[in-house]
């Protein structure tokens, strides 16, 4: 089943711009995945869909700052013009025929 | 668009079993995968089991054996059952959908705490 990597942790300054990975595993690298984003004691929101491609597919009302893109395995969440509503968990997610499974989340600090 | 409202018991003691509903309101039922995720304290997603309109779930092979999901059409909604449960079962349980189109979104439902205690 695939597996989807992120680092535990990532910070950027109010106003710069920060770009979050997740890596597919090995066998596993052209799958679609998708982004959430949670606030602590919050349910997820979802962001955006992305593909191996390079395209994304954003959810309704997310900000224009909000971009995807990918390169091998690895899939990108940038977010541009940080804001200090930026400061929350990223997940990213995947799924095949048999299964879902969740990246381990990024702690999005902003400075 | 969709809107998922959650209900279930959430305090249990251990062994027993857990049921949790998920009502579906607006959009095409059929459009969507249910699936249910839970986040431990101070954890990430952990994906339980999903479902789609006809009735064909899969489920993390971690927990097979204990959960079984099913899918009411006429009634739009979606159950959860974990049986046998422990304290390391206690977590915030959400309902997912996730649509068939990448053009639509998907929707979280607002989450259950289920304590066992």
């Amino acid at each position: 089943q695939p597996v989807l990597t992120q680092s535990s942790s990532a910070s950027a300054s109010l106003g710069s711009s920060v770009k979050l990975t997740c890596t597919l595993s090995s066998g596993h690298t052209s799958y679609l995945i998708a982004w959430h984003q949670q606030y602590p004691g919050k349910a997820p929101r979802y962001l955006m869909k992305s593909e191996y491609s390079g395209s994304f597919y954003k959810g309704s009302g997310v900000p224009d700052r909000f971009s995807g893109s990918s390169s091998g395995a690895d899939r990108y969440l940038t977010i541009s013009n940080l804001q200090s509503d930026d400061e929350a968990d990223y997940y990213c997610e995947t799924w095949d025929s048999n299964t879902r499974v969740f990246g381990g989340g990024t702690k999005l600090t902003v400075l | 668009q969709v809107q998922l409202q959650q209900w279930g018991a959430g305090l249990l003691r251990p062994s027993e079993t857990l049921s949790l509903a998920c009502s579906v309101y607006g959009g095409s039922f059929n459009d969507y995968y249910w699936s249910w995720v839970r986040q431990s304290p101070g954890k990430g997603l952990e994906w339980i089991a999903e479902i789609n309109h006809t009735g064909s779930a899969k489920y993390n092979p971690s927990l097979k054996g204990r959960v079984t999901v099913s899918v009411d059409t006429s009634q739009k909604q979606i159950s959860l059952t974990l049986t046998s449960v422990t304290a390391a079962d206690a977590a915030v349980y959400y309902c997912l959908a996730d649509p068939d189109s990448s053009l639509d979104d998907y929707i979280w439902g607002q989450g259950t705490l289920v304590t066992v205690s």
